[in-house]
């Protein structure tokens, strides 16, 4: 089974409105990185978040980590089209050595 | 520009036939990596590999094979293709390996195998 998962699956939203993807993951880790992977390009870091973090943001984007309930979110405030993207948690684990992927979740932003 | 730089974009091949496909990295680093992404967009790592060590993912087929000429260039050939070999190569490369730094990816090479 995958070490991490991200939720929902997928979702769409309207310009302007505001999205949470979350993610959960299955063992302790020193750091969780959130990435973006538009079509037809590889996934681009957005925030790297560290175990004893609790919030980091960047621009529009913000990110929670809670390490008792071992998960994530990432937020998204003023959407935009651009953002139409695969978001994926990658939680990054002493233990596997190495960054794990989930399967990621589907944002559709329409005009 | 520094980034990191795949070719092929497409590669359609029939079944038996050895694939290669080339990555190379200009930001300086020290590792490199291939992930295999499936149609459900889930990445698994393949190849972790800086100077020093290689990392093999076990599950990885002995078919595939990384091949580096210096730390900026890492390619992987695939010996004897097969239809599950389909799939998106990423290449990535991060500043060291074994710790959680960010890692750079590529755009891909998009493998058909017919």
């Amino acid at each position: 089974s995958q070490l991490a998962e991200e939720n929902p699956w997928a979702l769409s939203v309207h310009e302007g409105e505001s999205v949470t993807v979350n993610c959960s993951y299955k063992t302790s880790i020193t750091a969780l990185q959130w990435y973006r992977q538009k079509s037809g390009e590889g996934p681009a870091q957005l925030i790297l978040i560290r175990s004893n973090e609790r919030e980091k943001r960047n621009g529009r984007l913000r990110a929670t980590l809670d390490t008792s309930s071992q998960s994530s979110s990432l937020s998204i405030t003023a959407t935009r089209c651009e953002d139409t993207a695969v978001y994926f948690c990658a939680p990054w684990t002493q233990v596997v050595g190495q960054l794990t992927f989930g399967s990621g979740t589907r944002l559709q932003v329409y005009a | 520009e520094t980034a990191v730089f795949q070719t092929p974009n497409y590669h359609v091949t029939q079944v038996g036939n050895e694939v290669s496909f080339n990555c190379k990295q200009t930001l300086g680093h020290d590792t490199m990596y291939w992930y295999k992404q499936d149609s459900k967009k889930l990445l698994k790592i393949m190849f972790s590999y800086n100077n020093k060590q290689l990392i093999v993912n076990e599950t990885v087929p002995r078919r595939f094979s990384p091949q580096s000429s210096d730390k900026a260039h890492l390619n992987l050939r695939i010996k004897s293709v097969e239809p599950e070999d389909s799939a998106v190569y990423l290449c990535a490369s991060s500043s060291r390996q074994g710790g959680p730094d960010t890692q750079y990816f590529g755009p891909g090479t998009r493998l058909l195998v017919l």
